[in-house]
Order: structure tokens, then C-alpha cells, then sequence
């Protein structure tokens, strides 16, 4: 099973918007709406942001929000603040009943 | 309040097994199962496999299938991942995560793995 494809790296100004791709395949992305992203700062674990494509857990802020199209998923942080500063991974359930991550992607707020 | 605490920093020679624990609590432990991941330094996360909590069943990504094991103590609200065969790419921090349908919605501290001679 290969990882998801991610941008290594994306950036914004504080405020802005930005979206980070997940493509994928149509055993993985593209065939459930298991995709979930997670948030993880240097040193830490890896915390869960969205849930189902589109879900939030209780207390992630709403300037997360997730979709998917096809074989590729997004997630879109809006008004951009220096605390997601921080790498991003997608995650899906894939057709032979494993789990697979996402390259991951790097953002630095400018 | 879920916690998943792990146990500590490990150092294993090449060749060698290791044992991670990952104690649950503040929830009912069977009704969630829980995968293991793994960071190699610098690198990004990687799926190691799944168990179900309340019947022991295991899913292994294919990477790992031969030199893993994941074993389940309900009476301890503990779950236990073996690694056999250590290399020093094996050197990395394992998290474990509760997960039910692909969502890992609580982790652990992670547990630091360094494989050395």
C-alpha cells in the first residue's frame, strides 16, 4: 500500500486560507469516506483535526474544514493563525482493510 | 478523561524483539480498538496495524506482517505490540490510538525505539 500523496510543503500569512491535497486511489480516498486528518507539532503526538471527509471532533475550531472529490480529499484551514504552524496528515481506510497515512505536509505560517 | 499512556524509551541491538505497552483508560476499553503507528526521525507517519480490543482480532499492514504481534489484555485495559527482528531503520517513536473505523481519535505519548549495536 503506498502513501497518500500530500504537498510537502505549504505556506500563508496569518488570516489567509489555504488547502492541503490527499490523492490517493480509488481502493482508498476515493472508495470510503474513512478520511481523517491529523495535526501534529514538532515533539508531540499527532492530533485529530477532521473526521469522516468532513467531520470535526468536539473543540477543533472551524476554521477546519474537509472534502473530498474523487480520488482526492482536502483540508482547508481558514483565517490562518501561528498555531497551525504544524505538519498535517491525511489518513484512509483502503479496500484491503488496512489503514494508510498520508507524505504529510508542512505548513509554515509566513 | 481517555488516556492512552505508553511505556518508556526502549534501546534493543539489531536483531533483537521488542515490547511496547499501551494502557487505556477513562473509556470502555472494548468498545474501541486500537492501531499502532510509527515515526522513524524526521520521517512521516506509517500504519503498523490494527486490533480489536474485545475479540483479540489483528489486520497487520503488509509491511510488517511477518515481525509483528498485537495482543490484547482486557483484564489490564492493555494493549501490547511486539516488534521482532529489529533493524535500526526500526529506530523511531510508536504511538498507539484509539480506533474505531479508521478514526484515531485519542494517542498515546509515543514510546522512543532506538535500535543500536
Amino acid at each position: 500500500q503506498s502513501a497518500l500523496t500530500q504537498p510537502a510543503s505549504v505556506s500563508g500569512s496569518p488570516g489567509q486560507s489555504i488547502t492541503i491535497s490527499c490523492t490517493g486511489t480509488s481502493s482508498d480516498v476515493g472508495g470510503y469516506n474513512y478520511v481523517s486528518w491529523y495535526r501534529q507539532h514538532p515533539g508531540k503526538a499527532p492530533k485529530l483535526i477532521i473526521f469522516e471527509v468532513s467531520n470535526r471532533p468536539s473543540g477543533v475550531s472551524t476554521r477546519f474544514s474537509g472534502s473530498k472529490s474523487g480520488n482526492t480529499a482536502s483540508l482547508t484551514i481558514s483565517g490562518l493563525q501561528a498555531e497551525d504552524e504544524a505538519d498535517y496528515y491525511c489518513s484512509s481506510y483502503t479496500s484491503s482493510h488496512t489503514h494508510v497515512f498520508g507524505t504529510g505536509t508542512k505548513v509554515t505560517v509566513l | 478523561q481517555v488516556q492512552l499512556v505508553q511505556s518508556g524509551a526502549e534501546v534493543k541491538k539489531p536483531g533483537a524483539s521488542v515490547k511496547v505497552s499501551c494502557k487505556a483508560s477513562g473509556y470502555a476499553f472494548t468498545t474501541y480498538g486500537i492501531s499502532w503507528v510509527r515515526q522513524a526521525p524526521g520521517q512521516g507517519l506509517e500504519w503498523m496495524g490494527w486490533i480489536s480490543t474485545s475479540y483479540g482480532t489483528t489486520k497487520y499492514a503488509q509491511n510488517f506482517q511477518d515481525r509483528v504481534s498485537m495482543t490484547t489484555d482486557t483484564s489490564t485495559s492493555t494493549v501490547y505490540m511486539e516488534l521482532r527482528t529489529l533493524r535500526s531503520d526500526d529506530t523511531a517513536v510508536y504511538y498507539c490510538a484509539r480506533d474505531e473505523t479508521a478514526v484515531k481519535d485519542y494517542w498515546g505519548q509515543g514510546t522512543l525505539v532506538t535500535v543500536s549495536s
